[in-house]
């Protein structure tokens, strides 16, 4: 079945405590990309990636980060966790670069940074 | 700077009324692409139909049908014979182009609420 798989789907963690969440899709996407969800400002793109050692900000990168080293693997990183980053995050997948590409979502990831 | 405006947070509509959700969205480019996407209770995101700036016929799906009119940068969503199953956010989306890296840009989304 073709999908993107997130994981975990929810965690309760600390300020500070380093965390990952992982990404991983089945299709053979070049393009990866991470959003989060907060309530009244809908999705806002973190970081994308168009393809293996390529990536690049989005709208909101501060505090994150991520990595490509495989194309199937696109994890988020937060190295240093705050409460402001407490949100409902999603990573997505299309096949190409091109905006046309409707994009495939995870089932969402959701981050309680107390 | 690409833009999408949902102006409804939320509606309430009872069982078997028409609704349509409003969408309208700011680029420069003249080659774009349109989006909406159904979040149910269950917190997925699920495609629902893309449009490109180029094809501005209406389309129908079911109950579900869609008005963009490139004159006044609107992609309106209905549902017709509304439905308990169809109370979800509903997110309207925009993508410039194709040039590489063409970010999605997202609306604020209307929640939608059907009541039996």
């Amino acid at each position: 079945e073709a999908q993107v798989t997130q994981n975990p789907r929810y965690l309760i963690t600390v300020t500070g405590k380093k965390l990952t969440v992982t990404c991983s899709q089945n299709m053979n996407h070049e393009y990866m990309s991470w959003y989060r969800q907060d309530p009244g400002l809908g999705l806002r793109q973190i970081y994308y990636s168009m393809n293996v050692e390529v990536t690049d900000k989005g709208d909101v990168p501060e505090g994150y980060k991520v990595s490509r080293k495989e194309k199937r693997n696109f994890p988020l990183i937060l190295e240093s966790p705050s409460p402001n980053q407490t949100s409902l995050y999603f990573c997505a997948s299309r096949l190409f670069t091109g905006g046309n590409q409707p994009q495939h979502f995870g089932d969402g990831t959701r981050l309680s940074i107390l | 700077a690409q833009k999408v405006t949902q102006a409804q947070t939320e509606i309430s509509v009872v069982e078997k009324e028409d609704v349509t959700l409003d969408c309208v969205y700011e680029t420069r480019d003249t080659t774009y692409y349109l989006f909406w996407y159904k979040q149910p209770p269950s917190g997925e995101l699920v495609f629902l139909i893309r449009r490109n700036s180029f094809d501005e016929q209406n389309e129908i799906s079911g109950r579900y049908s869609w008005n963009f009119q490139k004159s006044t940068s609107s992609f309106n969503f209905t549902i017709t014979a509304s439905q308990v199953v169809d109370s979800a956010v509903y997110f309207c989306a925009l993508s410039e182009g194709e040039t590489s890296g063409s970010r999605l840009t997202f609306g604020e989304g209307t929640q939608l609420t059907v009541n039996p």
